[in-house]
């Protein structure tokens, strides 16, 4: 079982420029979520997902945007990147099924504006 | 605002008990939770409590107390590959995870 895949791996890209990152999960879960960390930082909610075709603002949304046309899919779009923008972005999934709802990540694609 | 407190760093022996600590203020509360990260890696869960006590899970436990905002995340019999980052996450009212920036243990021979 995949669970979780994440694409690029790692990227450098240039400041104004637009990037996509993939996220896919074969687990059938209802959420997904994007995650930003940074040192120093807990893991910051960037945007979120509670079902296909729904989206939602997490703490830091500006400058993303996202799009959920169906279950397994939850791309992060940066449409004119900045180098504050530089960090390693998690996707996860979880069930939202009640009780525990563990939410479950990918292996994290590492970002760097210049 | 919603906060989640944690120590930065700590060193601990290899066989030895290590006791992480997580102090949270939060809008409501629906569950903590801790995860291990190692360097370069996805966090990867390892306990949830909603009531107050203790969870047992093999070598690690997680303790919750919901009047004081605090929860501790018990190691013992500690192993190199115990080395990671320990974050803990709350649940909040808006059933979205509030996490602190976790505590990297370093373990020594």
């Amino acid at each position: 079982t995949a669970g979780i895949t994440q694409a690029p791996t790692s990227q450098i890209l240039a400041a104004g420029r637009s990037m996509t990152l993939r996220c896919t999960q074969d687990m059938r879960h209802n959420a997904m979520y994007w995650y930003r960390q940074d040192l120093g930082l807990g893991l910051r909610l960037i945007h979120y997902s509670n079902t296909a075709g729904t989206t939602g603002k997490g703490e830091v949304p500006d400058g993303y945007s996202v799009s959920r046309a169906n279950t397994d899919d939850f791309p992060l779009t940066l449409a004119s990147a900045v180098p504050s923008q530089t960090s390693v972005y998690f996707c996860a999934s979880s069930l939202l099924a009640g009780g525990t709802d563990t939410q479950y990540f990918g292996p994290g694609t590492r970002l760097t504006v210049l | 605002g919603q906060n989640i407190d944690q120590p930065t760093e700590m060193t601990a022996t290899e066989g030895a008990i290590v006791q992480i600590n997580c102090t949270y203020q939060t809008s409501g509360f629906n569950g903590l939770f801790w995860y291990q990260q190692h360097a370069g890696e996805a966090p990867t869960f390892l306990s949830y409590n909603v009531l107050d006590g203790l969870e047992e899970k093999g070598r690690f436990s997680s303790f919750l107390s919901r009047s004081k905002g605090y929860s501790y995340l018990l190691l013992k019999e500690l192993q190199m590959k115990d080395s990671a980052s320990y974050l803990c996450a709350v649940r909040d009212s808006n059933y979205q995870l509030i996490w602190g920036a976790g505590t990297k243990l370093i373990i020594k021979p």
